[in-house]
């Protein structure tokens, strides 16, 4: 089955610690997207790809990093400089960047202690 | 500018139809989109109406484009218990190969049996 997957679903970290969020898709697609989604604020666009070796800075890009060395993967790092990390990270990916619809997983939910 | 605006929360009764409202700020956008996100999990596409069209139909949902008042609503007809859920508006802004999604704040919806 195609899909794209996050993992792990629930994550807890000590402050201070960075920590690496997994996306992977096996849909062939060119596009991939990182979000952050806190309550009442809808989703903020984190980093984004449109094709592999290629990332751009989304919105909110300030104490996070990613990479994009296969297709297949996008994984999202939060760093310690992020001020405000807990939260719910969703990953998206679609056909082509210009494509109507993305794909997103079903999130990762990291809670910083 | 880019800004979606949704209020956060609508109850109605199971049977009733829902009509969920979003503003949008930008005129230039291509494509407005309305996603469903159940709890804990990804958005998942519901449907999409280009920016040319007034009004979509599809089964039991109906999306109304007002460019004028740069309004994009969602009707579902004879709401059910499994359509309780958060409704996401989005607008789509083509720019340089890219297309640049804002999402609004999202709708929780709850349907009372």
């Amino acid at each position: 089955d195609g899909g794209i997957t996050q993992s792990p679903k629930y994550l807890f970290r000590k402050e201070g610690q960075n920590v690496t969020l997994s996306c992977e898709q096996n849909l062939n697609h060119d596009a991939m997207y990182w979000y952050r989604q806190d309550p009442g604020q809808g989703l903020r666009l984190i980093y984004y790809s449109q094709i592999v070796n290629d990332f751009q800075k989304g919105d909110i890009a300030e104490g996070y990093s990613v990479s994009r060395e296969k297709k297949e993967s996008f994984p999202l790092t939060v760093t310690s400089a992020q001020k405000n990390p807990t939260a719910f990270y969703l990953c998206a990916s679609s056909i082509r960047s210009s494509s109507n619809e993305q794909f997103f997983g079903p999130g990762t939910r990291l809670t910083v202690l | 500018g880019e800004d979606v605006e949704q209020s956060l929360f609508l109850s109605v009764r199971e049977g009733d139809s829902s009509v969920i409202n979003c503003t949008y700020t930008d005129s230039s956008s291509t494509y407005l989109y309305w996603y469903k996100q159940e709890p804990g999990a990804g958005l998942q596409l519901l449907t999409y109406i280009f920016s040319n069209m007034d009004m979509k139909q599809d089964q039991r949902l109906t999306v109304l484009l007002n460019k004028k008042d740069k309004h994009l609503s969602l009707r579902i007809a004879d709401t059910q218990t499994g359509d309780s859920a958060i409704y996401f508006c989005a607008e789509a802004l083509y720019s340089g190969g890219y297309q640049k999604v804002t999402f609004g704040t999202g709708t929780k919806l709850q349907v009372i049996p």
